[in-house]
C-alpha cells in the first residue's frame, strides 16, 4: 500500500466535545486532503494542505479545523462536534496530472451522540 | 460550480451482460478518476484518464474520457459477481477532486 494511515478507525463521541483525527504518510508528499463521505454525496472536502503549515479550505470547512506541522502528518479537529458530523472521514494524499492519481487511507467511522 | 452526474445511481445486472456507468461534469477538465469502493473500505484506484480520447482497460472494466463533451464512461464487459461495489468518478479541479454520487452496481450471478 501506499503508506497512509488513518487513526483512529472508530470513534463515537459526545456532541460538543473537541475530536482530531489524524492522517500519517510515509510517502514524503507534499498534497494531503480530508474528504468526508455521507450517503448519496459521494466524497466532499473539507480541507487540504500542499504543504507544511499550508493549508486551504475545501467545499465543507465550516466546524473543522486542520494543522499540518510535519509533512508525514495532517490533523483533523473538530472543535465542538455535531451530530451533522458523524461521517466518515478519509485522508487522501496526491496531486494529480500522473499515473498514480490519488491514495486514500481506511477511514475513521466517526459517531457523534 | 463543478458538478459530477453519475448515472445511474443503482444498477442490478446478470452476470455475462454488458453495461456502462457515464459520468458527467460541468466544467473544464481533463483529469477524470474513476473509483472503486467496497461496503465499509477504502477507496481503490481503478483508472486515472489525464488527456482527451483518454481509454484505459483492465480486466472487465474499460474506461474513457472526452474532456469536449464533458463525459468519462465505465463499461463493463461480460459482468462477474466479484465485480459488485460502488462506483465513483472524480474530475480534478485545481488539486481538489469534486465526486460524483456514486454508483452502486449488483452483479447476481
Amino acid at each position: 500500500d501506499a503508506g497512509i494511515t488513518q487513526s483512529p478507525r472508530h470513534k463515537v463521541t459526545e456532541t460538543g466535545t473537541p475530536v482530531t483525527l489524524r492522517c500519517h504518510q510515509t510517502e514524503n508528499h507534499r498534497y494531503m486532503y480530508w474528504y468526508r463521505q455521507d450517503p448519496g454525496h459521494g466524497l466532499r472536502l473539507i480541507h487540504y494542505s500542499y504543504g507544511v503549515k499550508d493549508t486551504d479550505k475545501g467545499e465543507v470547512s465550516d466546524g473543522y479545523s486542520v494543522s499540518r506541522s510535519k509533512t508525514e502528518d495532517f490533523l483533523l479537529t473538530l472543535e465542538s462536534a455535531t451530530s451533522s458530523q458523524t461521517s466518515v472521514y478519509f485522508c487522501a494524499i496526491g496531486s494529480g496530472g500522473d499515473n498514480y492519481g490519488y491514495t486514500f487511507g481506511s477511514g475513521t467511522r466517526l459517531t457523534v451522540v | 460550480e463543478l458538478k459530477v452526474e453519475q448515472n445511474p445511481l443503482f444498477l442490478s445486472m446478470q452476470e455475462g451482460k454488458n453495461y456502462t456507468i457515464y459520468c458527467n461534469y460541468s466544467t473544464t477538465s481533463d483529469r477524470l478518476y474513476w473509483y472503486r469502493q467496497d461496503p465499509g473500505k477504502s477507496l481503490e484506484s481503478l483508472f486515472v484518464l489525464l488527456s482527451n480520447g483518454a481509454v484505459k482497460q483492465e480486466g472487465r472494466l474499460m474506461a474513457s474520457l472526452d474532456t469536449k463533451a464533458r463525459l468519462s464512461t465505465l463499461h463493463i464487459t461480460a459482468a462477474v459477481h466479484d465485480l459488485s461495489a460502488t462506483y465513483f468518478c472524480a474530475v480534478d479541479s485545481n488539486y481538489q477532486l469534486i465526486w460524483g454520487a456514486g454508483t452502486k452496481l449488483i452483479i447476481k450471478p
